[in-house]
């Protein structure tokens, strides 16, 4: 079976400061993996996705992650923080399974201290 | 701009009496899936439907059903709410079922239950 363990439940970065947020993934089968950003009372919205192409996969606002199949991970950077970054991120996984189940991680919420 | 919609977006129901959730896609996607997401956890998939056939999800209460009449509305009904059913529900569309499909997220309806 698949998983994705967050590390950190709440991270508080300065503004300017790097944003850097953990997922370490499980996985018997290589595996598809997304970062989603979501904001209060919204849904959930695509960061980016690692599809077996590049290892360093850029998304959207600044973000990236890269996967590193040697340490199962793919931890998600930007930078730069600024202050519209504040909000829930979940790293997710998803294996061929004759249908897309994605396993979601338990999430980390992101404080940007001005 | 293509979306995903759900009505309400609160919904205050009473212990034991069923509510109705709903949700629509412009983007003509094959597949609709519904989440729940209770406080500080991971979403969690209850069902989804590619096209017309339904799959449930081993875990989920036989208390919460699905409908989708047509492409474009899914409906979450559950029957006989608990105070344990008191969650985010959210609703996801993908173009298909591939394991590197990008799912689309509604707003989501967050239930009361008194």
């Amino acid at each position: 079976a698949q998983s994705v363990t967050q590390l950190g439940s709440h991270v508080s970065v300065s503004e300017g400061a790097l944003v850097l947020l953990r997922c370490n993934y499980s996985s018997s089968v290589p595996p598809y993996l997304f970062w989603y950003v979501q904001y209060p009372n919204q849904g959930l919205q695509l960061l980016l996705k690692y599809t077996s192409a590049a290892t360093l996969v850029k998304g959207i606002n600044g973000f990236e992650a890269e996967f590193k199949k040697s340490e199962t991970s793919f931890h998600l950077t930007k930078p730069s923080a600024h202050m519209s970054d504040a909000a829930e991120y979940f790293c997710a996984v998803s294996v061929s399974g004759g249908y897309q189940k994605v396993t979601f991680g338990t999430g980390t919420k992101l404080q940007v201290i001005p | 701009d293509a979306m995903v919609i759900q009505n309400p977006r609160y919904q205050v129901t009473q212990f034991g009496k069923p509510v109705t959730l709903s949700c629509s896609q412009t983007l003509n996607h094959n597949v609709m899936y519904w989440y729940q997401q209770k406080s500080s956890q991971a979403p969690k998939l209850l069902f989804h439907y590619y096209d017309k056939d339904f799959n449930n999800e081993a875990d989920t209460p036989d208390n919460f059903q699905s409908r989708r009449p047509n492409t474009s509305f899914c409906f979450l009904d559950i029957r006989s709410p608990g105070l344990g059913d008191a969650a985010m529900y959210l609703c996801a569309t993908s173009r298909v079922a591939g394991e590197a499909d990008t799912q689309y997220f509604g707003p989501g309806t967050r239930l009361t239950v008194l």
